[in-house]
């Protein structure tokens, strides 16, 4: 069975603090997909990254940088000097590589708050 | 610009009335989908699309209906069968091969009065 778990409902910072959002993920397959998406107020989730199975190395692209380790299944999400346009709701997700977008299976979730 | 566009953003129904939410996008994707989001909770997927004339029920597709006429366009109409209609609708699209990022639309809100 697939899973993402993301254990933090709601994470509340100051503005500047660099803040981690964690993803844990379960699946049988060898190889798949995980990705996060961002969901600001307006409502749509906005695509930020892709990550192949076979692709450890860790992505930076400005203020944002993720960690995959297969060894904890994990595929955290970290901000470094938060700002208030960085509040919304962040996505973790998971799908298989030899199936359908549509197996595509989401976390529940982090709201991120960020403090002027 | 290429995109997803939903409308209504925003829309009230009566009970008993049918409503129908339009998807359209000119990402020249051959898969759609539909989600609902309920306040606070993830993503559920109602129906989707990987070609034209041919859909699938996702896991809470009573209620809804859809069809594919055109490659761009995945309406979906929410039925009187649906029974707690209010929700924020998401349509998205992808390439039909596998492991293929989804993109989202805006959304649109249901509100039942």
């Amino acid at each position: 069975a697939q899973k993402v778990t993301q254990a933090q409902t709601e994470i509340s910072v100051v503005e500047k603090e660099d803040v981690t959002l964690d993803c844990v993920y379960e699946t049988r397959d060898t190889t798949y997909y995980l990705f996060w998406y961002k969901q600001p107020p307006s409502g749509e989730l906005v695509f930020l990254i892709r990550r192949n199975s076979f692709d450890e190395q860790n992505e930076i692209s400005g203020r944002y940088s993720w960690n995959f380790q297969k060894s904890t299944s994990s595929f955290n999400f970290t901000i470094t000097a938060s700002q208030v346009v960085d509040s919304a709701v962040y996505f973790c997700a998971l799908t298989p590589e030899y199936s359908s977008a549509s197996k595509i299976i989401f976390g529940s979730g982090t709201r991120l708050s960020i403090r002027p | 610009d290429g995109g997803i566009t939903q409308s209504p953003k925003y829309l009230f129904r009566k009970e008993g009335q049918n409503v129908t939410l339009s998807c359209e996008q000119n990402l020249n994707h051959d898969a759609m989908y539909w989600y609902r989001q309920d306040p606070g909770q993830g993503l559920r997927l109602i129906y989707y699309s990987q070609i034209v004339n041919d859909f699938q029920k996702g896991d809470i597709a009573e209620g809804y209906s859809v069809s594919r006429e055109k490659k761009e366009s995945f309406p979906l109409t929410v039925t009187s069968a649906q029974k707690n209609p209010t929700a924020f609708y998401l349509c998205a699209s992808s390439r039909a091969a596998t492991g293929n990022t989804i993109y989202f639309g805006e959304g649109s809100w249901l509100t039942v009065v």
